[in-house]
């Protein structure tokens, strides 16, 4: 049981290169969240997932999608890639569709744009 | 003015002593509260969530919440070195049911 994983752990992109960051969790989870951690700033809310098939905007969505694949997967990808987007992404998952669920963080992927 | 705010620290606290970590929020409505704990270069964990004014105990530690003065507060009690982390406070947001808004985190240090 590996809980939440996500991949890679580490990038570093040029300006205007596009990526997608990968996140998995195999604990049966309705619910998916994408979030960036910046330095002397709370968590921030990019996009969640309540339901595969289902995905809606959160706090800071401007230059991301996302992609509920199926259940387990939910990506998030950068089509142009700006340095004001260097940040440590979070991926969680949480068992039902509230906000009272506990949510269970993926290690991060640390993001660097150059 | 942030919505939730937390001293950024750091804490220093003598190991064996109580810690108490403080979080103040602006929206009257919020309804959860939760604690989570980050050890430096890892991700955030659960450690409590507390829906009612009062205290509410899990082992070693006590979260208190009072509504009508808007803040919430973490007790450690007989601190441990393995307690040194980033303490994040996150409140239910008024406006969705998915999103929770979070403090920056309140770096404690537990000095052996």
């Amino acid at each position: 049981n590996a809980g939440v994983t996500q991949t890679p752990k580490f990038q570093v992109l040029k300006t205007g290169q596009s990526m997608t960051l990968q996140c998995a969790q195999d604990m049966n989870h309705n619910s998916m969240y994408w979030y960036r951690q910046d330095p002397g700033m709370g968590l921030r809310l990019i996009y969640y997932s309540a339901s595969e098939g289902t995905t809606d905007k959160g706090e800071v969505p401007n230059g991301y999608n996302v992609s509920r694949l199926n259940k387990r997967e939910f990506s998030l990808r950068l089509e142009s890639a700006a340095p004001s987007q260097t940040s440590v992404y979070f991926c969680a998952s949480s068992a039902g569709t509230g906000v009272t669920d506990t949510q269970y963080f993926g290690p991060g992927t640390r993001l660097t744009v150059l | 003015q942030k919505e939730v705010e937390q001293n950024s620290g750091p804490l220093s606290v003598p190991e064996g002593a109580i810690a108490s970590l403080n979080c103040t929020y602006s929206d009257r409505v919020s309804q959860s509260f939760f604690w989570y704990r980050q050890y430096s270069g890892k991700s955030p964990e659960l450690i409590m969530s507390i829906y009612s004014n009062g205290d509410k105990e899990d082992g070693r530690f006590t979260a208190q919440l009072n509504k009508a003065s808007q803040y919430v507060s973490l007790l450690i009690r007989d601190s441990q070195p393995s307690d040194s982390a980033t303490y994040l406070c996150a409140v239910t947001h008024m406006d969705s049911n998915y999103q929770l808004i979070w403090g920056a985190g309140t770096k404690l240090i537990i000095k052996p």
